[in-house]
């Protein structure tokens, strides 16, 4: 499968709360990046953790990566009705493809 | 950051016709850009590496005959949907890297393709 594995495929919270979602991929990877994306429109980068880093912050952000279980996780904290959206986390592996996974549709309700 | 382009950003055809989309990076130079095609509530889907000056790379399952790519500059690679029959009705998105930080991938805003 070209894709990784993201879960949840969908998550439903209330404005306030926090959202994590979680990511693995199989191959060994150069960096892993997160991006979000509404409905029908282009992708916005949000993130990019390098292989070499462990953790990394960026607002309400927070991005874990765990090379040994290559398995990444995206949190999302006090949430917006704003926030809602798909996200996907991607991999750039061999020969620079980034390939992407699954991804989580996120509801936040107002 | 840098910026990469696409054009149209909508195209409606007829099943049959061909259709190009163009991929332009507008600030720095790609020496590679890659073509994904996602469907409805699905994510994106690696189609093809394009290079400047040599052939395209297809993913496997990815026509080539179907699927042409034209990596003619540092600036831009075209993606053309020869026959498109309503099947290829899909959101197609480039990205483009090689330029500032190799990687680091800039998307572009996508194309929404329908074949009626």
């Amino acid at each position: 499968s070209q894709q990784g594995e993201e879960d949840p495929q969908a998550l439903s919270i209330q404005e306030g709360e926090n959202a994590t979602m979680n990511c693995s991929y199989k191959t060994s990877i150069n960096n892993l990046q997160w991006y979000r994306q509404n409905s029908g429109r282009g992708l916005v980068h949000l993130i990019l953790i390098r292989s070499n880093e462990r953790e990394k912050h960026s607002g309400r952000l927070r991005v874990t990566l765990d090379t040994s279980k290559k398995s990444s996780s995206l949190l999302i904290t006090a949430s917006r009705a704003a926030d809602t959206a798909s996200y996907f986390c991607a991999v750039l592996g061999g020969g620079f493809k980034t390939i992407f996974g699954a991804g989580t549709r996120l509801f936040v309700k107002a | 950051g840098a910026v990469v382009s696409q054009h149209p950003s909508r195209v409606i055809c007829k099943s049959g016709t061909s259709v190009k989309i163009e991929c332009r990076s507008l600030d720095f130079q790609a020496t590679t850009m890659f073509w994904y095609r996602q469907f409805p509530k699905q994510s994106l889907m690696l189609m093809a590496t394009s290079n400047e000056g040599s052939k395209a790379t297809y993913e496997q399952g990815v026509e080539k005959d179907k699927f042409l790519i034209n990596h003619a500059s540092l600036t831009l690679s075209t993606l053309t949907v020869t026959s498109a029959h309503p099947e290829d009705s899909s959101f197609y998105i480039c990205s483009a890297g090689g330029g500032k930080g190799t990687d680091t991938q800039y998307f572009g805003p996508g194309t929404r393709l329908t074949v009626l």
